[in-house]
């Protein structure tokens, strides 16, 4: 069964003050990894895809990075409004493309 | 963003009334999608559509029902609403493509009393 793991549950950093977000995956062939940002009260985001193992994305103070079974989604000195839940997604190569959820990271960027 | 508007975007019910919710989108996308998230559940597949009046279960199917009779609306019903589906329902669609992203709707808070 595909799964996902997201740690840790709630970060709090200040502000500059640079870390990762881990998502773990078990996936029967991967077709693809989904970084999404929820604010309180709306809908997810979308971020980024990632497809193989070694492939990076940037966007502004956020870089995801994938291996064959995690991927981190580093954020560079990080600003009070990057403050959201972070949630991570995979989607399988094989039957339906539905994605996989994770329980996301809840970040708190503190001025 | 996709054009994906939800209704209502938020409800209070009775256990055992039928409620429906709507997604409707503009961008004239193929595959639609209802999730519910929950605390410590994350994200749930509930039902998809993958073209007008083609429709599958997804993983928390059990008491939910949908219909696609336009490409730009999927309806999701709760046929016999419980306090168990109390619940934010997200609508996602996706463009069939070349791109497999998901792009969500600003959700349906339902309570169910």
């Amino acid at each position: 069964e595909d799964q996902v793991t997201q740690s840790p549950e709630a970060l709090r950093l200040q502000e500059g003050e640079s870390s990762s977000l881990n998502c773990s995956y078990t996936v029967s062939g991967l077709r693809g990894l989904f970084w999404y940002r929820q604010d309180p009260g709306k809908g997810p985001e979308f971020l980024f895809t990632l497809y193989s193992a070694g492939e990076e994305k940037e966007k502004e103070r956020l870089k995801a990075t994938l291996t064959k079974k995690e991927s981190f989604l580093h954020i560079t000195a990080p600003k009070p409004e990057d403050s959201a839940t972070y949630l991570c997604a995979v989607q399988a190569l094989t039957g339906f493309q539905k994605l996989v959820f994770g329980t996301g990271t809840r970040l708190l960027v503190s001025p | 963003d996709a054009g994906i508007t939800q209704s209502p975007r938020h409800k209070v019910t009775e256990t055992g009334t039928p409620v429906t919710l709507r997604c409707h989108q503009t961008e004239n996308h193929r595959y639609m999608y209802w999730y519910r998230q929950d605390p410590g559940h994350g994200l749930r597949l509930i039902h998809y559509s993958y073209g007008v009046k083609d429709t599958d279960k997804g993983e928390v199917s059990d008491g939910y029902s949908v219909s696609r009779s336009k490409t730009e609306d999927f309806l999701l019903t709760l046929e016999s609403a419980t306090s168990s589906q109390t619940s934010v329902y997200f609508c996602a669609t996706e463009s069939g493509t070349s791109t497999e992203t998901q792009y969500f709707g600003p959700g349906t808070r339902l309570l169910v009393l």
